[in-house]
């Protein structure tokens, strides 16, 4: 069950800046839980892009960055390149549910 | 680097119980909380729960009662049980690493193993 509302797609053209929200509720993000980000190219398993709302893993380039806001969140990438056609899913906590972590509905990024 | 790698079969009859095994290599198990995470053909990912470095488990409240997860130390593996399948379970399952605090995250993934639920 996804608590976590995200476009379901979004296109930009190379070099362009794109952005995807995700919308939470006083249960999960309003309430003040921090949100994750993570990219599922085709064919692979998701892979951690953004966690604690802005902080990037060691090898994520810095043309991705996050924020968040009240009972929202975005993700952007700055400089979009051919590599970033995938999915990209947020994650974060709700406190009506169990501790196991909801994500978002998921966006998929096309490269014009 | 730390590694997870699931196994277990691919195909399971409606009814029965479907078991998967991930093998972690890099970290021991008892230093972290393991997860399984499933996402269903052209679906989005849904967590199925996890276990913690002291063993409790925490499962989602819509699979709780057909969820078991446990974790075997000396093999340094942690598994999953779900009992009762229908065609509904039919997904993509991945183990991971559940790391953070008040939020919790996941990495690494393991690259996940299809399970399809069909007699």
């Amino acid at each position: 069950q996804s608590v976590l509302t995200q476009p379901p797609s979004v296109s930009g053209a190379p070099g362009q800046r794109v952005t995807i929200s995700c919308t939470g509720s006083s249960s999960n993000i309003g309430a003040g839980f921090d949100v994750h980000w993570y990219q599922q190219l085709p064919g692979t398993a998701p892979k951690l892009l953004i966690y604690d709302n802005n902080n990037r893993p060691s090898g994520v380039p810095d043309r991705f960055s996050g924020s968040k806001s009240g009972p929202s969140a975005s993700l952007a990438i700055t400089g979009l390149q051919a590599e970033d056609e995938a999915d990209y899913y947020c994650q974060s906590y709700d406190s009506s549910l169990s501790g196991s972590g909801v994500f978002g509905t998921g966006t998929k990024v096309t490269v014009l | 680097q730390v590694q997870l790698q699931e196994s277990g079969p691919g195909l399971v009859k409606p009814s029965e119980t479907l078991s998967l095994t991930c093998t972690v290599s890099g970290a021991s198990i008892s230093n972290y909380d393991w997860s399984w995470i499933r996402q269903p053909p052209g679906k989005g990912l849904e967590c199925i729960g996890y276990i913690s470095y002291s063993g409790g488990t925490n499962y989602n409240p819509s699979l709780e009662s057909r969820v078991t997860i446990s974790v075997d130390t000396s093999r340094n593996q942690f598994s999953l049980k779900l009992r009762s399948v229908t065609a509904a379970d039919t997904a993509v399952y991945y183990c991971a690493r559940r790391v953070g605090s008040r939020s919790n995250w996941f990495d690494p993934w393991g690259q996940g193993t299809l399970v399809t639920v069909s007699s």
